[in-house]
């Protein structure tokens, strides 16, 4: 089955700096890359998703690279604000109704 | 649009005793939808997938017969924990799914057994 590995666990980065989550996956049947952020004791909320016929994605201050034939993707954000702090999981899987795998999750905390 | 809820949102239950936990797609009848227990500071682990009128599939390690999940209808499944013990106090969260689209959450709900 699919194996999704994510770095760093935790990540501090000053207001208005950048950050970067980056995941790895196993299964080159995988096509669905979704970020999840979630914050305490909520729900998961998608943030971005890219498929695996594009290398890149934007929106806004987020932005999302894959790599298929290295079998990893990173998430990016630019311009960090307070309200960005939480925790973020990348998952992977075939797309359509099916099953997605999930990382371990980064917690990013912005300093102000 | 693409709204789903859970209910109940946080259970305590004595050790022993069952529990339901229902989700609901409440504008989109959901042809898939997915459980996962979520331990604290841990990641959504996947306990099975549902379609529905047909049978869960169970992930590796995940007790069938101890998590009973039923999806009766495109907008309802539930996930019944019985003979609950203090180990399976988890946030249990659904997602719910339609052809084309990303996984819509529920709000998840904090199971407590003690």
């Amino acid at each position: 089955g699919e194996n999704v590995e994510q770095h760093p666990s935790t990540l501090s980065v000053q207001e208005g700096d950048s950050a970067v989550i980056k995941c790895t996956y196993s299964d080159s049947a995988s096509n669905y890359f979704p970020w999840y952020k979630q914050e305490l004791g909520k729900r998961p909320q998608l943030i971005i998703d890219i498929r695996s016929n594009v290398g890149e994605k934007k929106d806004q201050r987020i932005a999302v690279t894959l790599n298929k034939t290295a079998k990893h993707f990173s998430l990016h954000i630019t311009e960090t604000q307070p309200e960005d702090s939480a925790v973020y999981f990348c998952a992977a899987g075939p797309g359509g109704n099916e099953k997605l795998t999930f990382g371990t999750g980064t917690r990013l905390t912005i300093i102000p | 649009g693409a709204v789903v809820s859970q209910h109940p949102s946080r259970v305590i239950c004595k050790s022993g005793t069952s529990v339901k936990i229902e989700c609901r797609s409440l504008d989109f009848q959901a042809t898939t939808m997915f459980w996962y227990r979520q331990f604290p500071k841990q990641s959504l682990m996947l306990m099975a997938t549902s379609n529905e009128g047909s049978k869960a599939t169970y992930e590796q390690g995940v007790e069938k017969d101890k998590f009973l999940i039923n999806h009766a209808s495109l907008t309802l499944s539930t996930l019944t924990v019985t003979s609950a013990h203090p180990e399976d106090s988890s946030f249990y969260i659904c997602s719910a799914t339609r052809t084309g689209h990303e996984q819509y959450f529920g709000p998840g709900t904090r199971l407590t057994v003690t």
